[in-house]
């Protein structure tokens, strides 16, 4: 069955630290592969996606990620965090019905706080 | 902003009672999707829409319908509530969600917040 793993559950960083958040999925198809943040009390944001191609991408807010096939790993990083990163960030995979995207099956969330 | 947007923000009900939540797509999308999200489910697929048919069932309880209209907004309706639906309902929306269409990304909605007492 298709799952999304986020080993952990909350993250601590100090203002101005590099961040790694990790993102590790099973499914049987080329996954399509997304990155989301949610701000308390907000949606869901999407930050980067991958669906083919360059196996390195670049998001907004500064953010990048890179698909690992042999891992099976799409992890989230920035080289330097900002008060304003506190938020629970989502990796999610896009189930690939014979190559169209379908529903998206989500991690369980990583807690972000950044401390000053 | 996404475009998406859901009403009402917060909704607050009884037990067995039954409610209605909305969604606008993002102009010109054509698939709609219903996410729930509880403390211990996490995000949970409810359903998808695409052009007003049925496409995907994820985990949806029978107490739980969807419907999407010709103008293209969702309603998701659920009723014989219990104190186990309080949670956030996320609409999503995206261009195609249809077989044969490349990959496609889904913009949420800011949700709507359930609470049954």
């Amino acid at each position: 069955a298709q799952s999304v793993t986020q080993p952990d559950i909350h993250i601590t960083v100090s203002e101005g630290a590099s961040l790694e958040l990790r993102c590790n999925y099973s499914y049987g198809a080329t996954p399509y592969l997304f990155w989301y943040v949610q701000s308390p009390g907000q949606g869901l944001q999407l930050l980067l996606k991958y669906f083919s191609g360059d196996t390195l991408v670049q998001g907004i807010k500064g953010f990048e990620a890179e698909f690992k096939r042999s891992q099976s790993s799409f992890n989230l990083r920035k080289p330097s965090v900002h008060w304003s990163d506190a938020a629970e960030y989502f990796c999610a995979v896009g189930l690939n019905y014979g190559g169209s995207q379908g529903n998206l099956i989500f991690g369980k969330g990583t807690k972000l706080s950044v401390k000053p | 902003d996404s475009g998406v947007t859901q009403t009402p923000k917060h909704l607050i009900t009884a037990t067995g009672q039954r409610v209605t939540l909305r969604c606008s797509p993002r102009s010109g999308d054509l698939s709609v999707y219903w996410y729930q999200q509880s403390l211990d489910q996490g995000l949970q697929f409810l359903i998808q829409y695409y052009n007003g048919e049925e496409r995907a069932k994820g985990n949806i309880l029978e107490r739980f319908s969807a419907q999407q209209f010709p103008d293209l907004h969702s309603e998701l309706n659920l009723s014989s509530l219990e104190l186990g639906d309080s949670a956030l309902y996320f609409c999503a929306s995206s261009p195609r969600g249809l077989a044969g269409e490349i990959a496609d990304t889904q913009y949420f909605g800011p949700g709507t917040r359930l609470t049954v007492l």
